[in-house]
């Protein structure tokens, strides 16, 4: 098992730019789940898909931000357009079900800088 | 929301056991205890939940107070790659069952 992949690790970009974050879950887990970590927030919850549909994206920042997962085996975060601000690292996770009794898998995250 | 309350970091020696304690004063009867960790520049790891009985895996043991209100993650023999910020979570029923981390206690583990 890979676990959670995504890509790029690290992206450079300058503000006004579009920005895509890739995530690829475990196979057979039917959540997904978007984190952002800054310094000065911490880790947050952004949006989460159950069987490729949004439940609860609440966490959303701002319209500039939007996620699609197209198929069970895929999600995409995009920005657009980013701002300096948006600088943070975001990490991917998956479960196999929602709620207490189960626990997530994260990506190794990816490190987005916007200059 | 229940919360919860850590020490924002501790120290430890290579070798030794660890107990990290997290306070939780507001929990509901129905409120999963989770703990994570994220070690330097990884997302963070699922390490061990429980509801009410001690609990044990190959990462750790979680030990739960007998009223509920506080907890203990213990490492049995701490290595210098247990060092991580370690959260303690709260995980409720419904809407309430979202993974929602605090600030964590930061562990260093010296040589």
């Amino acid at each position: 098992d890979a676990g959670v992949i995504q890509s790029p690790r690290h992206e450079v970009t300058e503000m006004g730019q579009e920005v895509t974050l890739r995530c690829k879950p475990i196979s057979g887990h039917d959540y997904l789940f978007w984190y952002r970590q800054t310094m000065m927030r911490g880790l947050e919850l952004l949006i989460y898909f159950n069987n490729n549909v949004p439940i609860d994206d609440s966490g959303m920042p701002e319209d500039r931000f939007s996620a699609k997962m197209p198929n069970a085996s895929f999600s995409t975060l995009k920005i657009q357009p980013s701002e300096p601000r948006d600088s943070a690292v975001y990490f991917c996770a998956s479960s196999s079900g929602w709620g207490q009794g189960y626990g997530y898998t994260f990506g190794s995250g990816t490190r987005l800088t916007v200059v | 929301d229940a919360k919860t309350t850590q020490p924002n970091s501790m120290e430890s020696n290579e070798e030794e056991p660890v107990h990290l304690p997290c306070n939780h004063s507001t929990i509901s009867g129905t409120d999963y205890i989770h703990w994570y960790r994220q070690l330097p520049s990884q997302g963070p790891e699922y390490v061990i939940h429980g509801l009410t009985s001690n609990v044990n895996n190959r990462m750790a043991s979680l030990a739960i107070a007998e009223d509920r209100k506080s907890s203990t993650l213990i490492l049995h023999r701490a290595t210098l790659r247990d060092a991580a910020v370690y959260y303690c979570i709260l995980r409720g029923r419904g809407s309430q069952g979202n993974l929602i981390f605090g600030k964590g206690t930061k562990l260093s583990v010296k040589p």
